[in-house]
């Protein structure tokens, strides 16, 4: 089994649609979460932290984690094209250790 | 958030040359710096962990004497993909990790296109 699980995706979502991008992993030990988005071509661009269940806002973003279902999920409101690209979620329970999902591609059509 | 650079962001060579990447954290000191390659449309694959002053760590199924990684300093890290070949060629990106507390963020380079010819 896998340590993190990420749909691949292509998502394809109007603009102004509420995206819902998910992972599951599977090391309870994890304690860290991140959500990275990734443009053609780019480095990876840190989107959201967070170590704890519940929900976390910044702006359009709001990322929520269920420690007890093992669940991580990033939402976007009121997607625009500008969000277009690829979001990656990220794990660590070792501070030096990284697991990665396989990145979800969305496209967000004017 | 913290700034990571790369030096070249886009190289082309010879099959059979050697070509040096250079990751730097900017406004940071980096205990561990991590290398990644990408194909297109493919996900991050780790290649290697590199701690500062101790030999990286690479993963299974890559070659550290082709990958030849130097971390000399807790700002600095490169990669050196020895005798390339065409199938060398690749997204190569690198991060480093800051550490604060309990918090421990990962943060990339913006990435370094490899032609090989």
């Amino acid at each position: 089994q896998k340590e993190v699980e990420q749909d691949p995706g292509p998502l394809s979502v109007p603009e102004g649609a509420i995206v819902s991008l998910n992972c599951t992993y599977s090391n309870s030990a994890f304690q860290y979460f991140m959500w990275y988005r990734q443009y053609s071509r780019k480095g990876p661009e840190l989107l959201m932290y967070t170590y704890s269940s519940g929900n976390k806002e910044d702006g359009r973003f709001t990322a929520q984690v269920d420690k007890s279902s093992k669940y991580i999920s990033l939402f976007i409101r009121d997607s625009q094209p500008s969000d277009s690209a690829t979001y990656l979620c990220v794990y660590s329970y070792t501070g030096n250790q990284f697991y990665f999902g396989t990145g979800t591609s969305l496209t967000v059509i004017p | 958030g913290a700034v990571v650079s790369q030096h070249p962001s886009w190289v082309i060579c010879k099959s059979g040359t050697s070509v040096k990447i250079e990751c730097r954290s900017l406004d940071f000191q980096a205990t561990t710096m991590f290398w990644y390659r990408q194909f297109p449309k493919q996900s991050l694959m780790l290649m290697a962990t590199s701690n500062e002053g101790s030999k990286a760590t690479y993963e299974q199924g890559v070659e550290k004497d082709k990958f030849l990684i130097n971390h000399a300093s807790l700002t600095l890290s490169t990669l050196t993909v020895t005798s390339a070949h065409p199938e060398d060629s690749s997204f190569y990106i690198c991060s480093a990790s800051r550490r604060e507390g309990l918090k421990n963020e990962q943060f990339f380079g913006p990435g370094t296109r490899l032609t090989v010819l």
